[in-house]
């Protein structure tokens, strides 16, 4: 499986724009990028994924890099309930191309939110 | 949206007892479930793919006879962990697929005590 490399950490301000790098060099052409978060004793909840265009939702921005080795998650303004373990994670499209492959989580980076 | 129901959210139970945990997708039809075990402080590790109406397919080194899963329909997948032993107490979290429009939606995950 292709593997990410996340910071373990990353502190932002509450009202700030907050920017989580990925990388990525192994990707394949096939793999999605997902990134999802995770709040202590609770499931992890899904932010956003993509391809190879950047994509917007409301929850985040996702930048992906032009050769697909790095992406970038951007929360747009960091809240106290942004704080949360975030995992980059690449999928593989599953069997009939409408859903996804296993997904294996990396050790994501502990974000931390100063009011 | 698309919701994953897991229950109990945490149980305990007496070394050498089974536990059975329940993952249902409440809107939505699951052809594949896929379940996590987390220990404290670290990541979610893969532990097999339930697939309806056929066997599951287990991790390397995950014991697919203490771990039992099944998925005997669209909607509903259970993992069991047979002859529990306080190594097995861990947090476990299922999840499934919708489409390729929206990830991966996650349960809130079961808190397994074995005592």
């Amino acid at each position: 499986d292709a593997k990410t490399t996340q910071p373990n950490s990353m502190e932002s301000n509450e009202e700030e724009p907050v920017h989580l790098p990925c990388n990525h060099s192994t990707i394949s052409g096939t793999d999605y990028i997902h990134w999802y978060r995770q709040l202590p004793s609770q499931g992890p909840e899904y932010v956003i994924h993509g391809l190879t265009s950047n994509v917007n939702n409301r929850m985040a921005s996702l930048a992906i890099a032009e050769d697909r080795k790095s992406s970038t998650l951007i929360l747009h303004r960091a809240t106290l309930r942004d704080a949360a373990v975030y995992y980059c994670i690449l999928g593989l499209l599953g069997a009939g191309g409408t859903s996804y492959g296993k997904l294996t989580f990396g050790q994501g980076t502990i974000l931390t939110v100063h009011p | 949206g698309a919701v994953v129901s897991q229950h109990p959210s945490w149980v305990i139970c007496k070394s050498g007892t089974s536990v059975k945990i329940e993952c249902r997708s409440l809107d939505f039809q699951a052809t594949t479930m896929f379940w996590y075990r987390q220990f404290p402080k670290q990541s979610l590790m893969l532990m097999a793919t339930s697939n309806e109406g056929s066997k599951a397919t287990y991790e390397q080194g995950v014991e697919k006879d203490k771990f039992l899963i099944n998925h005997a329909s669209l909607t509903l997948s259970t993992l069991t962990v047979t002859s529990a032993h306080p190594e097995d107490s861990s947090f476990y979290i299922c999840s499934a697929g919708r489409d390729r429009g929206f990830g991966y939606t996650f349960g809130s995950g079961t808190r397994l005590t074995v005592v």
